[in-house]
C-alpha cells in the first residue's frame, strides 16, 4: 500500500511569486485535503477535494487554489506569495467524505517565503 | 463553530511513568475526536479516534484516550511512557452534524526523559 507522497519537500520563494505543491493520495483514496501548519501552530484547513470538485474551504483567500486530477492526485497553488505564507503544507487523503474517517497525511512541503 | 484546546504547550514525564496529554473541545453536535502524533520534520500520524460507544478508546503504540462528555474532554494517556514517545501531539475534532472539517488544537510537546 502506497502512502501519501508530497513534492517538493522544501522550497524557497520570494514575495510575490507563485508556487505549486503536489500530492499523491494513498492508494484507494478519493478525497484530498490540504492544511497549512505555521511554526508552533496546529494544522489549519485550507480546502478539500472530492472526485475532482472542491467541497469544502477554510478561511483562506482566493489566491490559494487547488486541483484534483482523475487519478485523485492534487495540487495546491498559491499566488502572490506573502511572508506569512511560510509554513509546512500538509496533504491528507481519505476515502469518501465521512466525518468518522481519519485522515492519512503526507510528510509535507516546507515553504519559505523571503 | 468547533474548536479544540490543548492547555499545555509541553508535558514532561520520566520513562516508565504514566503520561496524560489534555484536550478539551467544543462542537454544536456530537463530537468525533481524534489524536495525531507528529515527529520532527514529519507529517501527522493517526493514533486513535472516538466516534461512539465505549468512552475508553485504545489506539496505536499503547496509547489510549478517555472521552468525557460532561467535561467535554478527550485526554490522551499511556500507562508507561517511552523515550521514543517524545513528539508533538495534536487533538482534533469534527462536528458529527452534517459535513465538517477536521479542526486541530495547537499541539502539545511531550518530552520523555530516560
Amino acid at each position: 500500500e502506497t502512502g501519501v507522497t508530497q513534492s517538493p519537500t522544501h522550497l524557497i520563494k520570494t514575495r510575490g511569486q507563485q508556487v505549486t505543491l503536489r500530492c499523491s493520495s494513498q492508494s484507494g483514496h478519493n478525497t484530498v485535503s490540504w492544511y497549512q501548519q505555521a511554526l508552533g501552530q496546529g494544522p489549519q484547513f485550507i480546502f478539500q477535494y472530492y472526485r475532482e470538485e472542491e467541497n469544502g474551504r477554510g478561511n483562506f483567500p482566493p489566491r490559494f487554489s487547488g486541483l484534483q486530477f482523475p487519478n485523485y492526485s492534487s495540487e495546491l497553488n498559491v499566488n502572490a506569495l506573502e511572508l506569512d505564507d511560510s509554513a509546512l503544507y500538509l496533504c491528507a487523503s481519505s476515502f469518501g467524505t465521512s466525518n468518522t474517517g481519519e485522515l492519512f497525511f503526507g510528510e509535507g512541503s516546507r515553504l519559505t517565503v523571503l | 463553530a468547533q474548536s479544540v484546546a490543548q492547555p499545555e504547550d509541553q508535558v514532561n514525564v520520566a520513562e516508565g511513568n504514566p503520561l496524560t496529554v489534555k484536550c478539551t473541545y467544543s462542537v454544536s453536535g456530537n463530537p468525533y475526536l481524534f489524536w495525531y502524533v507528529q515527529y520532527p520534520n514529519r507529517g501527522l500520524q493517526f493514533l486513535l479516534k472516538y466516534i461512539t460507544g465505549d468512552n475508553l478508546v485504545k489506539g496505536s503504540y499503547g496509547f489510549e484516550a478517555e472521552f468525557n462528555k460532561s467535561q467535554t474532554s478527550f485526554h490522551l494517556k499511556k500507562p508507561s511512557a517511552l523515550v521514543s514517545d517524545s513528539a508533538l501531539y495534536f487533538c482534533a475534532v469534527r462536528d458529527g452534524e452534517g459535513y465538517s472539517t477536521l479542526t486541530f488544537g495547537k499541539g502539545t510537546m511531550l518530552l520523555v526523559s530516560p
